[in-house]
């Protein structure tokens, strides 16, 4: 079946402190994977975006992903956490007929 | 870079009450999509819609929802009598072909009291 699964439901981490946000597809040689942002009670917003090529994605607001085929991951990584990175995080793959996104990750900031 | 455009921003409607969301695609793409995500949970699968139908349909959406791309240009989704349990952010995606990545809008929020 297909599925996105974010093993970490929740993660704090101190600001300037580096994040990771988990993120494995079960679907496709050449998937299509996306990173999404959402405020509380906002929309989604695209940070990234993986299609083919270099396997290193960069994003906005300094998010970056790395697309890794044998361990079926795309991580989410930032260097240095701002108190506004705080919100909540999802995963996606693009199925071609379906668009399927993961559970989520809710990042808390501490100050 | 073009947008999906979704109104209204946020929608309050009466339970038992007919609601619809309003989506304007990007201009070029074919394929059209709503998506529901209850306050708290994941972002789940409604309907697609392709020339003129609808191509694939999840659990959720029952007899109480349709979709319609009335003038070539807007999408939108119908509920004909809300409940309570409708209330969520809907979000409308559209995407140019079958392989290319969709474009979702930033959601429509409803609030069925």
């Amino acid at each position: 079946a297909q599925s996105v699964t974010q093993p970490d439901i929740h993660i704090t981490v101190s600001e300037g402190a580096s994040l990771e946000l988990r993120c494995n597809y079960s679907y496709g040689a050449t998937p299509y994977l996306f990173w999404y942002v959402q405020s509380p009670g906002q929309g989604l917003q695209l940070l990234l975006k993986y299609f083919s090529g270099d396997t290193l994605v960069q994003g906005i607001k300094g998010f970056e992903a790395e697309f890794k085929r044998s361990q079926s991951s795309f991580n989410l990584r930032k260097p240095s956490v701002h108190w506004s990175d705080a919100a909540e995080y999802f995963c996606a793959e693009d199925y071609g007929q379906n668009f399927v996104f993961g559970p989520g990750t809710r990042l808390s900031v501490l100050p | 870079e073009p947008e999906v455009t979704q109104t209204p921003s946020h929608q309050v409607t009466q339970m038992g009450q007919e609601v619809i969301l309003r989506c304007v695609p990007i201009s070029n793409h074919l394929y059209f999509y709503w998506y529901r995500q209850i306050l708290g949970q994941k972002v789940e699968f409604l309907v697609s819609f392709y020339n003129n139908e609808i191509s694939e349909k999840s659990e959720i959406f029952d007899d109480q929802f349709s979709v319609e791309r009335p003038d070539g240009s807007n999408f939108t989704l119908k509920i004909r009598s809300t409940k309570l349990e409708d209330s969520a952010m809907y979000f409308c995606a559209s995407k140019r072909d079958f392989n290319y990545g969709y474009t979702f809008g930033s959601g429509t929020r409803l609030t069925v009291v």
